[in-house]
């Protein structure tokens, strides 16, 4: 288990209202990431970071936004959700930055 | 248009049989590919790799075979179990990038029968 925990597991939310999921690791490692998982498209990176305060923009990150201001924290914000938005999100970790992933459960959100 | 494809949306196996998951990919710059796999409710977690500098890796039940000219790989598991029953993304990337520039593939979803 790698000390990954993503809050919350599952959420519903209306369109147009804010949302942020936590990821928390207990590893220190510096590289997290926030994937979206949606059927025919796999896993598709929102955004990440390389260390606190050290965030880029990933394939899909329009209508997202992270903050990283602890090493063991990344928060993902969708700032007005949208049906769009719906999906499984999924944070993951590596040691470092070209080793492979470990993923957190997920978290399943919905915007009605 | 998607880099690295699957084919394959879903696969059933009987149990004791070989299970084979296809992975095409369209950039030839691609060095390195990863199988994950993932239990509902859950994560994905890391399966396999291979570089490019190989055309096999062995892990147990778990064989990937790389044929680089035609952009494919392939993972062979045998003998398949019940609990191998998952979907498995094929993900794929340039050695010297960050993991950041991995493209994962849409998944195949594996049911082994008992």
């Amino acid at each position: 288990d790698a000390g990954i925990t993503q809050s919350p597991r599952h959420k519903v939310t209306e369109t147009g209202t804010p949302v942020t999921l936590r990821c928390h690791q207990t590893e220190n490692h510096r590289y997290m990431y926030w994937y979206r998982q949606d059927p025919g498209h796999g896993l598709r990176l929102i955004h990440y970071s390389y260390g606190v305060k050290d965030t880029d923009k990933g394939e899909v990150s329009d209508g997202y936004s992270v903050s990283r201001s602890k090493t063991e924290d990344f928060l993902l914000t969708l700032e007005s959700a949208t049906s769009s938005q719906t999906s499984v999100y999924f944070c993951a970790i590596t040691r470092g930055p070209g080793t492979e992933a470990f993923f957190g459960q997920g978290t399943r959100l919905t915007v009605v | 248009d998607q880099q690295v494809k699957q084919n394959s949306p879903s696969l059933s196996v009987q149990e004791g049989r070989i299970s084979i998951l296809n992975c095409d990919y369209t950039n030839s710059m691609f060095d390195y590919f990863l199988w994950y796999k993932k239990y509902p409710a859950e994560g994905p977690t890391f399966l396999i790799s291979i570089s490019s500098i190989k055309d096999k890796n062995e892990d147990g039940r778990f064989t990937v075979f790389l044929n680089k000219s035609a952009k494919h790989l392939s993972l062979h598991i045998v003998p398949s179990q019940p609990g191998d029953s998952a979907v498995y993304f094929c993900a794929a990337r340039k050695m010297k990038t960050s993991y950041d520039k991995v493209i994962f593939g849409p998944g195949t979803s594996l049911s082994v029968i008992p």
